[in-house]
């Protein structure tokens, strides 16, 4: 079955970029989302077809992706944005990585 | 706005059935372009998608390998619902459930997620 691996943890000081990334076999040829789940509450989500952001995301955040990693990008990270990020494709069927957790210190 | 609101209980013993519902708001049940699925996340499995359940002209659905045996996903048109029924559920089940709605392009993406329910398998 298909795979996807996440760091466990990164860190990032305050205005910083922070970026966190997502590897799987060829998952530069399938689409990858990326969602923001902070604790206590359901993911959100914050990046799909790679690099699309949906309404109200800030422009902070941002993807891409190409061979076998995928990436999020925030830039200007804020302490808001501390908490856990999944990444997700679809592989015949759909597939969460592992969550990593930023932090923001 | 698309909203999703779950419902059921949070407590199930081994051997019996999980059901949960999702009432949506915003968007309907039969809409052509949407598929409303279940997903669920525990320390032990991550998150998980269950299976789902979408209309193209009929109905139609989709499991996951791990839970196929054990699910059923129905549509209500009437209250613009979908539920999860989950068989024979042991401690393994426990976990937090979502419903959420997934969009299609080259493979699907969640886009809004209920609030989720923590349902323990227990006796």
């Amino acid at each position: 079955s298909y795979e996807l691996t996440q760091p466990p943890s990164v860190s990032v000081s305050p205005g910083q970029t922070a970026s966190i990334t997502c590897s799987g076999n060829k998952l530069g040829d399938k689409y990858t989302s990326w969602y923001q789940q902070r604790p206590g509450q359901s993911p959100v989500l914050v990046i799909y077809q790679d690099t699309k952001r949906p309404s109200g995301v800030p422009e902070r955040f941002s993807g891409s992706s190409s061979g076998n990693t995928a990436t999020l990008t925030i830039s200007g990270t804020q302490a808001v944005d501390e908490a856990d990020y999944y990444c997700q494709a679809w592989d015949r069927s759909t597939v969460f990585g592992g969550g990593t957790k930023l932090t923001v210190l | 706005q698309v909203q999703l609101q779950q419902s059921g209980p949070g407590l199930v013993k081994p051997s019996q059935t999980l059901s949960l519902t999702c009432a949506i708001s915003g968007d309907s049940v039969s809409s052509t372009s949407a598929a409303w699925n279940w997903i669920r996340q525990s320390p032990s499995r991550g998150l998980e998608w269950l299976g789902r359940t979408y209309y193209r002209a009929t109905w139609s659905n989709d499991y996951a390998p791990s839970v196929h045996s054990r699910i059923t996903i129905t549509p209500d048109t009437s209250k613009n619902q979908f539920s999860l029924q989950l068989n024979s559920v042991t401690p393994e089940d426990t976990a937090v459930y979502y419903c959420a709605r997934g969009m299609y392009l080259r493979g699907f993406y969640y886009d809004y997620w209920g609030q989720g329910t923590l349902v323990t398998v227990s006796s």
